[in-house]
């Protein structure tokens, strides 16, 4: 299994530019997450889905947008990148939420993205 | 704000010793869990704690929970280079999303 893939590793956009960041994962979980963090810091989350279909937005979901179209996918969007959105983006994955029951999350090697 | 706070913010200590790291937070809990990370590579995660205990242990790692002072530790023991990361708290807010702490650095000195 290979877990959570993300693609790219590493972006520099430019002010105003677009683009999609993948998130895969093979585990058959439910629920998937999108996280930046920024140097120093602990992970904020960016908007979360618990399944095929459905998003959330979670603690700084501003400036993105997401889509679950399958359950093994999770797009992360940015239509207008800034340079307060320069980061290290990771998404994660989890068979519950955690609420009830066992809910490690499974992370993936995460994409580094400069925003000039 | 939401977040645990962990402390210390660093740790460096010799190879061989013991290294604490604590963390608080402020909601009620169904349980808490900690994640290391190293340098440049995403979470993985370490062990979980639920509420209703107050002590677990897994290999060279002791965790505790004390829900009254809404606190955490993580004990490693005989520390070894290969433990320099830095490590997360996290822990579920009330509406499925998970808080992570703000991390304590550790660095072991050989």
């Amino acid at each position: 299994n290979a877990g959570v893939t993300q693609t790219p590793k590493f972006r520099v956009l430019k002010t105003g530019q677009s683009m999609t960041l993948l998130c895969a994962q093979d585990m058959n979980h439910e629920y998937m997450y999108w996280y930046r963090q920024d140097p120093g810091m602990g992970l904020r989350l960016i908007h979360y889905s618990v399944g095929e279909g459905t998003t959330a937005k979670g603690e700084v979901p501003d400036g993105y947008n997401v889509s679950r179209l399958k359950k093994q996918n999770f797009l992360l969007g940015l239509e207008s990148a800034a340079p307060s959105q320069t980061s290290v983006y990771f998404c994660a994955s989890s068979y519950t939420s955690g609420r009830a029951g066992y809910n490690e999350q499974f992370f993936g090697p995460g994409t580094r993205l400069t925003v000039l | 704000s939401q977040q645990g706070e962990e402390d210390p913010q660093a740790l460096s200590i010799q190879e061989g010793e013991n290294a604490t790291m604590n963390c608080s937070y402020k909601t009620s809990i169904n349980n808490l869990q900690w994640y290391r990370q190293n340098s440049g590579r995403g979470l993985v995660h370490l062990i979980l704690i639920r509420s209703n205990e107050r002590e677990k242990h897994s290999g060279r790692l002791r965790v505790t929970l004390d829900t009254s002072k809404k606190s955490s530790s993580l004990l490693i023991t005989a520390s070894r280079a290969a433990d320099t990361a830095s490590y997360f708290c996290a822990f579920y807010s009330s509406a499925s999303k998970i808080i992570f702490g703000s991390g304590t650095r550790l660095s072991i000195r050989p």
